[in-house]
């Protein structure tokens, strides 16, 4: 099983600020996702990141994902109260058959 | 997209007894997975729901633990069998869709909030 580690656990931002969560595995994944969930639902899926190096941009989020596709990081810039919630990446093993492994998931709060 | 419904959304169980959560699915999706998530944490893995046959469990899942069933493309089924307080968690079912270009899509749904006395 390929460990993936998420950090922070937990950020606490006030509206307008920027910040960054980051993933990261010693471990190859052939495509990596990112999802949000908010109380009482499920995770939704924001994006998923294929190539080493590539940057996907969402509006205000920049995903990016590193070049030996072992890691990725999620940019939230001027963060806004509706960007709460908790956010997690999930990784592809190769061969899965679509099984994630999902990594810890950091609990951001953007306060007004 | 899929949209994907649980029932029931909560419970309240005793030890020792039963509960069977259903996944229905709007679209037929490839592969099902079923998850195990406590608030604010990270979800865990619990089996592959295969159509027809018998779930791929992950390690630490048993069959007489977590009987699954998925009889068509579309709904399936996980029971919690002689319940404990440390199955007290929140579970949830995924479907994949297959997209256009290759691109895979996994969706959730809500989850099931089991509380076990």
């Amino acid at each position: 099983t390929q460990l993936l580690e998420q950090s922070p656990q937990f950020l606490s931002i006030q509206e307008g600020e920027n910040l960054t969560v980051y993933c990261n595995s010693s471990s190859v994944f052939s495509s990596l996702q990112w999802y949000r969930q908010e109380p009482g639902e499920g995770p939704v899926l924001l994006v998923t990141v294929v190539t080493g190096g590539e940057v996907k941009k969402l509006k205000r989020l920049t995903f990016q994902f590193g070049d030996a596709r072992k890691d990725s990081s999620l940019h939230i810039t001027a963060a806004q109260t509706g960007d709460t919630g908790l956010y997690l990446c999930a990784g592809d093993e190769t061969d899965s058959w679509g099984k994630l492994q999902f990594g810890a998931g950091t609990q951001v709060v953007v306060t007004p | 997209s899929a949209v994907i419904s649980q029932k029931p959304s909560r419970d309240i169980c005793q030890r020792g007894t039963s509960l069977t959560i259903q996944c229905q699915v709007d679209s037929q999706v490839t592969m099902m997975f079923w998850y195990r998530q406590q608030p604010g944490q990270s979800l865990t893995l619990i089996a592959t729901a295969n159509q027809g046959s018998e779930a791929t469990y992950e390690s630490g899942f048993v069959i007489d633990k977590f009987p699954i069933s998925r009889p068509n493309l579309t709904f399936s089924t996980l029971t919690v069998s002689n319940m404990s307080p440390e199955d007290s968690s929140i579970y949830l079912c995924s479907g994949i869709l297959v997209g256009t270009g290759g691109t895979d899509t996994q969706y959730f749904g809500p989850g099931t909030r089991l509380t076990v006395l």
